[in-house]
């Protein structure tokens, strides 16, 4: 148990629809990262989150959001779905950056096909 | 270019038996973080093992040490005495600093463990 918790875990979208990922970190975590996984490849940044401002970005169009709250859960929104964003989508925690931050737990991810 | 390559697609151990996964890596900066995580087919990514820059002694995690040699830039995970519930993805993993909001991620390696 990694105490970091995704839902929905699965999902069907039409494309051109909006979907909304949500995560619940670790207890005490302020930094939530997502990552998007497609099949059979390893996990690509999308963007960070850190005492709910976006402090990282990775190689994604701004169709792909995210909000981080009070209390450290967060989402993520991607808007007008294409066939490609079909994936599996990881939310990771951890305890800051630079050092307290070498500890970066996984949820168990959502998986999300878009038709 | 690439940051993390793993060669082995996949591998297969058998019972009881260690197994080694390879890990290079590209950066040029002095201070990163190396990461090792198992993903089950279920999706969660379970953290295994990390390695700092700095570190001078290979990290160790119960069966799991990591092999690290800075000068070569690998990173190899070694898994002794494997168990059936081994069989998974294995994804090796660099984090670098300044830049350090994110993890960047190698294509795995599947392992496969024989009765």
């Amino acid at each position: 148990e990694t105490g970091v918790t995704q839902s929905p875990t699965h999902l069907i979208k039409t494309r051109g629809q909006q979907v909304t990922l949500r995560c619940s970190s670790q207890s005490g975590h302020n930094t939530v990262s997502w990552y998007q996984q497609a099949l059979g490849q390893g996990p690509q940044f999308i963007f960070q989150y850190y005492r709910e401002e976006e402090n990282g970005r990775g190689n994604f169009p701004p169709r792909f959001s995210g909000l981080q709250f009070p209390n450290y859960s967060s989402e993520l929104n991607v808007n007008a779905l294409e066939l490609d964003d079909s994936a599996l989508y990881l939310c990771a925690s951890s305890l800051g950056t630079g050092e307290n931050g070498n500890t970066i737990y996984f949820g168990e991810g959502s998986w999300l096909t878009v038709v | 270019a690439q940051k993390i390559t793993q060669t082995q697609p996949g591998m297969f151990v058998q019972e009881k038996e260690a197994v080694t996964l390879d890990c290079t890596y590209d950066t040029s900066d002095p201070s990163y973080g190396l990461f090792w995580y198992k993903q089950p087919s279920s999706g969660e990514m379970i953290f295994l093992i990390y390695q700092g820059s700095y570190d001078q002694q290979n990290a160790t995690e119960g069966r799991y040490s990591l092999n690290f040699q800075k000068a070569r830039k690998s990173a190899n995970l070694v898994i002794s005495a494997s168990q059936l519930g081994d069989s998974a993805m294995y994804f090796c993993a660099m984090r670098e600093a300044p830049v350090d909001y994110k993890l960047s991620f190698g294509a795995g390696t599947t392992v496969t463990v024989r009765a």
